[in-house]
């Protein structure tokens, strides 16, 4: 059975940082890109990064360029979101998702990040 | 960024009835959709791929269509189970982008 478990989030600062982790487990974890997908409280589903399944590309929508690095473990079958120069408008629960081609096939249960002084 | 316009923002019906989500994206997305299902306080799961193709265990009363910038999602026969906020998402261009969610209710 396909297990993605999110962990680290949290409250923090605006400007301060944050790193997100996501245990993978029931397949090969370094056959398959992944992705970070947020929503932010009540609202819709953001893309917000994506790693190729060896680590050697890395994809990264236009609000967090410069700001968040994804990046993973193959020995460790573990992703991660390292969230730097966190603004409020970070404030959502973060989910960890293997794709499947350019869709999300599995989704962990989300970690909930909170960007507040 | 390719816009994906979902409609109607909210929707009840009885269970038995069959009930019927659009999706039109801003530019023409070659059947690169996918629908998602997030029932309350869950993660989403998803139901269809490249328009038209169940994912594994989804029930045969959900069924996509479309091409072009039209994409639908129909639910036959409405479940209690039913219950949930349907998204859909074009993985077409980068970046990926998500329609703003149906949610769907039962009257």
């Amino acid at each position: 059975e396909v297990q993605l478990v999110e962990s680290g989030g949290g409250l923090v600062q605006p400007g301060r940082s944050m790193k997100l982790s996501c245990a993978a487990s029931g397949f090969t974890f370094n056959n398959y890109d992944m992705a970070w997908v947020c929503q932010a409280p009540k609202k819709g589903l953001e893309w917000v990064a994506t790693i190729s399944y060896d680590g050697s590309s890395t994809y990264y929508r236009d609000s967090v360029k410069g700001r968040f690095t994804i990046s993973r473990d193959n020995a460790k079958s573990t992703l991660y979101l390292q969230m730097d120069s966190l603004r409020s408008e970070d404030t959502a629960t973060y989910y960890c998702a293997r794709h499947e081609h350019y869709w999300f096939a599995y989704w962990g249960q989300g970690t909930l990040v909170t960007v507040s002084s | 960024d390719i816009q994906m316009t979902q409609s109607p923002a909210s929707l009840s019906a009885s269970l038995g009835e069959t009930v019927t989500i659009e999706c039109l994206a801003s530019e023409d997305i070659y059947s690169n959709l996918a629908w998602y299902q997030q029932k309350p306080g869950k993660s989403p799961q998803l139901l269809i791929y490249y328009a038209n193709s169940l994912n594994d265990g989804v029930p045969s009363r959900f069924s996509g269509s479309g091409s072009g910038t039209q994409y639908s999602l129909k639910i036959n026969s409405l479940q209690s189970e039913d219950v949930s906020i349907y998204f859909c998402q074009q993985n077409y261009d980068s970046p990926y982008t998500f329609g703003a969610g149906t949610k769907l209710e039962l009257k």
